[in-house]
């Protein structure tokens, strides 16, 4: 089955750094991919859509400036949260999505914890 | 807007026993794609199994089964024959066709005992 692997799985940082998170699908070429939030014991929150080669589109309530996102090739997408508060620890997930747009495989997600 | 309700917070099942999953869903749109999603202790999101929305036949997979009710808008699951690694949080998703964003229930944590 198709893979998409999700760098790094864990990730501590201080107030005010910018943590990068890369996802990547490893057998297909994904035309769109998608960032996700995840409280504990919550569905999965969509906070954009990536499309390659053009800018993201966001969710009502994410800031763009915040969690910037990159999709540079057909296999790479990476979402950058800036300046990270511990409001912003929590679980994120990213999918890919190959030609059939009808199904989103699952990164194994990242733990952003901010002291 | 399309809506995803799982009415469910939690569910149990012995093992081996069988058991079902309720998901119900609003839409305006006659062609779409529904989901079931497993997510273990791991977190993992495991796709378990998809329905078409044009298609009558309900999907299967293996221990796996759907039962697709579309003029009620009801996509539920049954999990046959439950085994302890079946245990996860279960999340009804659906897709309207030619793009756009996957729209998650709540989701149904399901605990087997063995």
């Amino acid at each position: 089955g198709a893979v998409v692997s999700q760098h790094p799985s864990r990730v501590i940082c201080k107030s005010g750094t910018s943590v990068k998170i890369e996802c990547r699908s490893l057998d297909f070429q994904a035309t769109t991919m998608f960032w996700y939030r995840q409280f504990p014991k919550k569905s999965l929150m969509l906070m954009a859509t990536s499309n390659e080669g053009s800018k993201a589109t966001y969710e009502q309530g994410v800031e763009k400036d915040k969690f910037l996102i990159n999709h540079a090739s057909l296999t790479l997408s990476t979402l950058t949260v800036t300046s990270a508060h511990p409001e912003d620890s929590s679980f994120y997930i990213c999918s890919a999505s190959p030609t059939d747009l009808n199904i989103q495989y699952f990164g194994a997600g990242t733990r952003l914890s901010v002291l | 807007a399309q809506t995803v309700t799982q009415s469910q917070p939690e569910m149990s099942v012995q093992e081996a026993e069988t058991v079902t999953l309720s998901c119900t869903y609003d839409t305006s749109e006659s062609d779409y794609y529904l989901f079931w999603y497993k997510q273990p202790p791991s977190r993992q999101m495991i796709l378990v199994i998809r329905q078409e929305a044009y298609k009558q036949q309900n999907a299967t997979e293996n221990r796996f089964s759907v039962n697709f009710q579309k003029a009620a808008k009801s996509f539920s699951l049954k999990i046959s024959d439950s085994q302890l690694g079946d245990a996860a949080m279960y999340f009804c998703a659906y897709k309207h066709n030619q793009g756009g964003k996957l729209i998650f229930g709540q989701g149904t944590e399901l605990s087997v005992k063995p």
